[in-house]
């Protein structure tokens, strides 16, 4: 059962670049790493996934080492709809995966 | 395309009554999952589902919580007796794919807040 330990927060301005880093450092061969988005009174949403190196979409970029023991989130130039908790997920399917704390992300006007 | 359908919104009971709560899935997904996420922490797996079969329950408290999914679409989550830790916000969650990797997508309901006084 994979841990994650992130951030409890971060404060950004607009326009910037936030990176959210996740160590998972019992992370197995098989797991996959996750990030979900949350804003209040809303249920988590998937932003991206990856396995190891680098993975980008529309959003976001998602950064893994060789060793994969990290991630990071990078989102680029964050307006203030990026405010919101951001989750690190690591495991696979059929798993009991485990959601850490999250990282509360303040984007500042 | 429809997200994931969960009711009650808003459920509001006293220590010791029972509750259930009803999640419908997007169309065609096969693995449904259910959470709990308690004010201020993160979303805590309970269940999951593939089809209308159990993948996963390590962490339901099996003493007073059940769930099924029959016909692999529809589910519920019930709790019998509520103690007043269980006041938290269930979530639902549906993906597309089956297993075993990775762990694909997962699309969420906007959850029942439980409130046990």
């Amino acid at each position: 059962l994979a841990k994650t330990t992130q951030p409890i927060s971060m404060d950004s301005y607009e326009g910037q670049e936030v990176n959210i880093t996740c160590s998972h450092n019992n992370i197995a061969t098989n797991d996959y790493i996750t990030w979900y988005q949350q804003f209040p009174s809303q249920g988590p949403r998937f932003i991206i996934q990856g396995y190891k190196t680098k993975v980008t979409n529309e959003v976001a970029s998602l950064f893994i080492p060789a060793d994969r023991k990290s991630s990071t989130l990078s989102l680029p130039r964050v307006s203030l709809s990026d405010t919101a908790v951001y989750y690190c997920l690591v495991g696979a399917y059929g798993q009991n995966f485990v959601f850490g704390p999250g990282t509360r992300l303040s984007v500042l006007p | 395309e429809a997200g994931v359908a969960q009711s009650p919104r808003y459920k509001i009971i006293e220590k010791r009554q029972s509750v259930a709560f009803w999640c419908n899935p997007i169309s065609g997904h096969a693995t449904l999952y259910w959470y709990q996420q308690i004010l201020g922490q993160g979303p805590k797996l309970l269940i999951q589902f593939q089809n209308n079969g159990v993948v996963d329950d390590s962490q339901l408290p099996k003493d007073r919580f059940s769930a099924e999914r029959l016909k692999g679409v529809d589910s519920t989550l019930k709790i019998q007796p509520a103690k007043l830790e269980d006041s938290a916000v269930y979530l639902c969650a549906s993906s597309l794919r089956e297993g075993p990797f990775p762990l694909y997508e997962q699309y969420f309901g906007p959850g029942t807040r439980l409130t046990v006084t």
